[in-house]
């Protein structure tokens, strides 16, 4: 069974930074590019950045670009999201998602969400 | 990369059918194949619905169904059940491997 577990959420002042996490199990990680999907309380859902299978590629929404970094660790398993400079409207529920592995452009299995609240 | 548009809301009696609409641009629906649907539930992770615009993944309802013409997409959902109630979200690949999502529409059976 496909399992995504975000962790790191939590409250954290304007400016500050955070580290999210994502413990993947029940498939092989390395053969699925990843992403991030936030959505802000009572709002729809937006793409944040995902990540190529060996991690070499990365894409990002024009809103987080320089602020964000997604990275992985395909030895453990995990998908990481370092959030700094962090405003406001970066308050959300952030997903796991993984992406299919035979080019249909989707988010296939999603996580439950880890929320992270900027405190202005 | 704005947010595809979706009615906010959408409503049906049980039985009856409706369908979503989510309209993109030229650069994002109207030059991909794939539109993507998810099903949210209140305080749940979105589950994938359809896929490529028609296809439906292993274990979805066949009362789902998905189109696509020009730089709208659509969802029907036909037979319309209490456990359809539900927040929907279209998706769009565009381009250089980002996506845009739809605005959502709150699915309520009356």
């Amino acid at each position: 069974e496909v399992q995504l577990v975000e962790s790191g959420g939590g409250l954290v002042q304007r400016g500050g930074s955070l580290r999210l996490s994502c413990a993947a199990s029940g498939f092989t990680f390395s053969r699925h590019w990843m992403s991030w999907v936030r959505q802000a309380p009572g709002k729809g859902l937006e793409w944040v950045a995902n990540i190529r299978l060996d991690g070499r590629e990365k894409y990002y929404v024009d809103s987080v670009k320089g602020r964000f970094t997604i990275s992985r660790d395909n030895a453990k398993n995990s998908l990481y999201l370092q959030m700094n400079s962090l405003r406001a409207e970066d308050t959300a529920v952030y997903y796991c998602a993984r992406h299919d592995d035979s080019g249909t452009y989707i988010f296939e299995y999603w996580g439950q969400g880890t929320l992270v609240t900027v405190s202005s | 990369q704005s947010a595809l548009t979706q009615p906010a809301s959408v409503s049906g009696s049980p039985g009856q059918s409706i369908t979503i609409s989510c309209t993109g641009t030229s650069s994002d629906v109207g030059s991909y194949k794939f539109v993507s649907w998810y099903q949210q539930h209140p305080g749940k992770g979105p589950k994938l619905m359809i896929y490529e615009g028609s296809k439906r993944p292993s274990g979805v309802s066949n009362r789902l169904s998905g189109s696509k013409s020009g730089n709208t997409a659509s969802l029907t959902i036909s037979g319309l059940q209490a456990e359809d109630e539900a927040d929907y979200y279209c998706c769009s690949y565009a381009g250089s491997s980002t996506y845009v999502f739809g605005t959502g529409t709150k699915v309520t059976v009356l």
